[in-house]
């Protein structure tokens, strides 16, 4: 099926462990984000590619890396985890920037530090 | 700063009622105001709102804009189990290449 694969799907840390979010997309979207939803908070930007070759910070890009691999795919990494990273991540494409009809997001990594 | 606000936090109806999902926005240059349903998982896509007073429709949900007063209601009527769910209101953020600031949603529970 067509969309954003994230992987993997739930992952415990320990203070201090590196990890990194996997997605991909298949629909040929130029741009792609990350964002990290916390109760009451809905999800804020952490980092975006709006295009193969280019990111950009967000609303709140401490703590975390990205790498546009290509244009499919899309990484997050924690270098050092720590517990204020505890949240739910979704992976998100579009074909460009302000298509929001077009807005597809993963099905999400909950990820728990501890 | 763009700033997202959505009402109540979290409603529990009980089926066959109408509710009312609120969201009030601050946003340099406006363009548009969209409304998500998150059940377990990942956002869906509702509605895009661009223009003050024209009410866009699907079933049973409708949204309204009021750019005046910086505003937008979303309705459900005659809800039913299905619709619970997170309810989410976002704009594009300026500051980051039209990117989207959501509101921190409104949990919404229908009992049978």
């Amino acid at each position: 099926n067509a969309g954003v694969t994230q992987t993997p799907k739930f992952q415990v840390l320990k203070t201090g462990q590196s990890m990194t979010l996997q997605c991909a997309q298949d629909m040929n979207h130029n741009s792609m984000y990350w964002y990290r939803q916390d109760p009451g908070m809905g999800l804020r930007l952490i980092y975006y590619s709006a295009s193969e070759g280019t990111t950009d910070k967000g609303e709140v890009p401490n703590g975390y890396n990205v790498s546009r691999l290509n244009k499919r795919e899309f990484s997050l990494r924690l270098e050092s985890a720590a517990p204020s990273q505890t949240s739910v991540y979704f992976c998100a494409s579009s074909e460009a920037p302000g298509n929001y009809y077009g807005y597809t997001f993963g099905s999400g990594t909950r990820l728990t530090v501890v | 700063e763009d700033k997202v606000v959505q009402s109540p936090l979290s409603l529990v109806v009980h089926e066959g009622d109408t509710v009312t999902l609120n969201c009030s926005y601050e946003v340099t240059n406006f363009r548009s105001l969209l409304w998500y349903k998150q059940e377990k998982k990942a956002p869906t896509f509702l509605f895009m709102l661009t223009s003050s007073g024209i009410e866009k429709k699907s079933g049973r949900l409708s949204s309204i804009l009021d750019k005046k007063e910086l505003f937008s209601i979303l309705n459900i009527t005659a809800t039913q189990t299905g619709d619970s769910a997170v309810y989410l209101c976002a704009v594009p953020n300026n500051n980051a290449g039209n990117m989207l600031t959501f509101g921190g949603g409104t949990r919404l529970m229908v009992k049978p």
